[in-house]
């Protein structure tokens, strides 16, 4: 079983609509991060969160550290948006555990 | 700009072949890492490094190995050893892990191997 464990694998969306995407995790956690990889598969950090909500833009990303979930939001979804979509865990010692990443494809 | 950097983007070995990729860094992070990403899975953690002239195996260390003579530098070589090198390979850095503290990781563009 992994550490993390992201739902849905594939997400296909009309542009506009809102999207969620979801994150378990089984491990105790320093802190909870969104990534985003793109087709040409470089990543970036999207959220590092430890408790709570942060929102940039039109991207909101909670946690629920007693129920061990995070979900990525994101509002009035872009074909730019397009790209997989990676939840990861790290622990004190700064050590990641990935998720398999979701992919996610918006059409205009 | 500071940033990581890997190169190549892409490269092609014949089997048997040791590799070397590359990945430097000017965030003047203390910490870098080395993952493989393959598809359907996770990224997995084959070395890092936390302080020059140390480094750690991670989850799937055998067939490479990688050195750290200089912060800014950490590259990876495949050996003739790994019986799967063709992949993705990721490199990132971030602020040396402390146990009050958590980082971001800075990811690199990425070096796609193939081996026949």
């Amino acid at each position: 079983k992994n550490e993390v464990e992201q739902s849905p694998q594939n997400l296909t969306a009309q542009e506009g609509e809102f999207i969620t995407i979801n994150c378990s995790y089984s491990v105790g956690i320093s802190a909870l991060h969104w990534l985003q990889q793109h087709p040409g598969g470089g990543i970036v950090s999207l959220f590092m969160l430890s408790s709570g909500k942060k929102k940039h833009g039109r991207l909101i990303a909670t946690i629920n550290i007693q129920e061990k979930h995070s979900s990525l939001h994101i509002t009035a979804s872009h074909p730019r948006d397009s790209a997989v979509y990676i939840c990861a865990v790290s622990n004190t010692g700064n050590q990641f555990y990935f998720g398999t990443g979701t992919s996610l494809t918006v059409i205009p | 700009d500071g940033g990581i950097t890997q190169s190549p983007k892409y490269l092609f070995r014949k089997e048997g072949q040791n590799v070397t990729l590359s990945c430097e860094q000017n965030l003047n992070h203390d910490a870098m890492y080395w993952y493989r990403q393959d598809p359907g899975q996770g990224l997995r953690l084959i070395y890092y490094s936390q302080i020059v002239n140390d480094f750690q195996k991670g989850d799937i260390a055998e067939g490479y190995s990688v050195s750290r003579e200089k912060k800014e530098s950490f590259p990876l070589t495949v050996t003739s050893a790994q019986k799967n090198p063709t992949a993705f390979y990721l490199c990132a850095s971030s602020k040396a892990p402390k146990t009050s503290g958590h980082y971001e990781q800075y990811f690199g563009p990425g070096t796609r191997l193939t081996v026949t």
